[in-house]
This record gives C-alpha cells, structure tokens and sequence, in this order.
C-alpha cells in the first residue's frame, strides 16, 4: 500500500492553521498512524488510529479521515511545532510510511 | 515507561553483513500481541519499514529488501536482533528499533534513539 503525502513542504508562521493530507492507494479503514520527527530525533507518535491523540500530545493537534484519505491538522502553529510530519498505515504488511511533509517557518 | 536502544556497528564496508541489536524494556514478549520493529532511514529522506517480530514468533519483512533482512528476537534478554546481509552504500541510514502492537490499531509508540550506520570501503 502506497501512501501519498502533500503537500511535501509547507511555510507558515505561528498561529497558523496547517493541515497535512495522506492519501491511500487503498482502502486502510482507520489504521493510520502520524508520526512528527524533529532533526535529529527519533519519530514521535502524535496519532494512531486516523483520530486518537496519544497521550501527551498536545489538543492542537488532531486527526481525522478512513478509507483513503487522512489529515493531520494543527490548529495553531507553535514555534516547537517545526518539524517533519509522517503518516503510517498499519492496515497490511508492509507497514508503509508516506513521504514526509516538512514544516518551516514563514 | 518503555524504552528501546539500538546497538552495532556505525561502519561497515560493502558487502559485509550488519547485525544490529536492540535492548528493551519497560514490556515483554511475554504479553499477547506485543512487537518490536526495525526502520531506517537515509540522511534526508522518508522513513523505511524494514521488519518487525511479534510475540508470538510471526515475522514480516519488507518485500524490497526481504532476502537480506533477518529479525529474530531473545526473550530472556530483551532484545531483538536484524541482520541485513550484502550491505551496499545505499544502505547508509539511521537504524530504529520501535515497539508496536500486532493489531496495528495504536501505531509505533516508542521508538529508540536510533543507530547511524555507514557503508563505506
């Protein structure tokens, strides 16, 4: 399974609105995870199952679509938010990641 | 409080066989429907599944890189290991070791510091 993430890199400042779309190549139900990596760092888990924060994650951050088509959205953008954002499918072996979507400031 | 830590060799030249070990706790593979799984990635790129074990033995590899990946695991130590064989300068990554669950419904919840490994003669 082939996920599809866009845009690939997004410039935006604090206080913005931000969402991230993961498309399947198909059908995952709702076993989708987003991950965000900060340079350096291991992933992080913010979302598993299209829509569930993890513990811990902060509430800007939140998840939503089935099927095909996901998004991860940030409400309002924070300085420690810049970052890379991936999407997982755990549907079926292999457990594919998209390609990342870098986030910069504006 | 999970954590996980990769070990080996930060350089290997191509053709050799990479064996990298990673030591766990904070869970067992003594509970149902636990794993542990293996991902890399290049300098700059997207993250790459690799394979991952579970509980109860059942083993997935990635189909590209299938006949050169072994993952075993050692339930008394708490570690899992990956060989990859006939390393090539390609293959130059961040190695992780990541815990999972079988089901797949709650992700890739802890992850290990990771590992970077170089091919290079």
């Amino acid at each position: 399974i082939q996920l599809t993430q866009s845009p690939s890199f997004l410039s935006a400042s604090v206080g913005d609105r931000v969402t991230i779309t993961c498309r399947a190549s198909q059908g995952i139900s709702s076993y989708l995870a987003w991950y965000q990596q900060r340079p350096g760092k291991a992933p992080k888990l913010l979302i598993y199952a299209a829509s569930t924060l993890q513990s811990g994650v902060p509430s800007r951050f939140s998840g939503s679509g089935s099927g095909t088509e996901f998004t991860l959205t940030i409400s309002s953008l924070q300085p420690e938010d810049f970052a890379t954002y991936y999407c997982q499918q755990l549907n079926s072996h292999p457990l594919t990641f998209g390609g990342g979507t870098k986030v910069e400031i504006k | 409080q999970i954590t996980l830590k990769e070990s080996g060799p930060t350089l290997v030249k191509p053709t050799q066989t990479l064996t990298l070990t990673c030591t766990f706790s904070g869970f067992s593979f003594s509970s149902t429907g636990v794993g542990v799984g293996w991902i890399r990635q290049p300098p700059g790129k997207a993250l790459e599944w690799l394979a991952v074990i579970y509980w109860d033995n059942d083993k997935r590899y990635s189909p590209s890189l299938k006949n050169r990946l072994t993952i075993t695991k050692d339930t008394s130590k708490n570690q899992v290991v990956l060989t990859i064989t006939n390393m090539d300068p390609v293959d130059t990554a961040t190695y992780y070791c990541a815990h999972t669950y079988k089901s797949g419904w709650y992700g890739v919840d802890s992850w290990g510091p990771g590992t970077l490994v170089t091919v290079s003669s």
